[in-house]
């Protein structure tokens, strides 16, 4: 109940394109739902978050869709860039805690 | 500027030998957390604390111990116990407790010889 389920475990986009990944939580006590962003040899770095008193958050090309009935949450990269190109963990928070997904690649191409 | 620091950068182990990693962080943040990445698995909580002198186990807590004596400081012990220990090591802070945006520092990677 504690998992958070993240697709795909890679993406390859064309530059320009949209990006679209995927995260699916099974525990209702989760009120906090954060995106990280990892470039190699570095630690994550907070992107956007969403609290689920809203289905959808957006902040420049980067927004959180959010459907608290399926418990599911995304994030879309619109015209993504060649420097987008990283691994992004979505996370799920409680009181104590964030729980993290298992990453997504994602490599545009130019 | 205001982060988190952590050190060595790489480190190195030998077999039954304990070592410990650094984090320091200037953020005058309450919460720390202690993270644990391997490829294909994120990030996995070994440890976390919310308060000074105060710590509570993660998911893999076991192998590690941690100590919480200052406020910006929450080193984190590998110890020989921990049979796998080769993995990229995260630190993190947060101002409070779960639902918060947490900073991490620039890792740890940590290698048997």
């Amino acid at each position: 109940q504690q998992q958070v389920k993240q697709s795909p475990q890679s993406l390859i986009v064309q530059k320009g394109g949209i990006s679209i990944i995927n995260c699916a939580y099974e525990n209702t006590a989760f009120d906090y739902f954060p995106w990280y962003q990892q470039f190699p040899g570095k630690g994550p770095a907070l992107l956007i978050a969403i609290r689920p008193d809203v289905s959808e958050k957006k902040e420049g090309r980067f927004t959180i869709s959010f459907n608290k009935s399926a418990k599911q949450f995304s994030l879309h990269i619109m015209d993504s860039q060649p420097g987008d190109s990283a691994t992004y963990f979505c996370a799920a928070g409680d009181t104590d805690k964030l729980i993290f997904g298992t990453g997504t690649r994602l490599q545009v191409f130019p | 500027d205001g982060g988190i620091t952590q050190s060595p950068k790489y480190l190195f182990r030998k077999e039954g030998q304990n070592v410990t990693l650094s984090c320091e962080q200037n953020l005058n943040h309450d919460a720390m957390y202690w993270y644990r990445q391997d490829p294909g698995q994120g990030l996995r909580l070994i440890y976390y604390s919310q308060i000074v002198n105060d710590f509570q186990k993660g998911d893999i807590a076991e192998g590690y111990s941690v100590s919480r004596e200052k406020k910006e400081s929450f080193p984190l012990t590998v110890t020989s116990a921990q049979k796998n220990p080769t993995a990229f090591y995260l630190c993190a802070s947060s101002p409070g407790q779960g639902r918060q945006p947490q900073h991490f520092g620039d890792g740890t990677r940590l290698s048997i010889l």
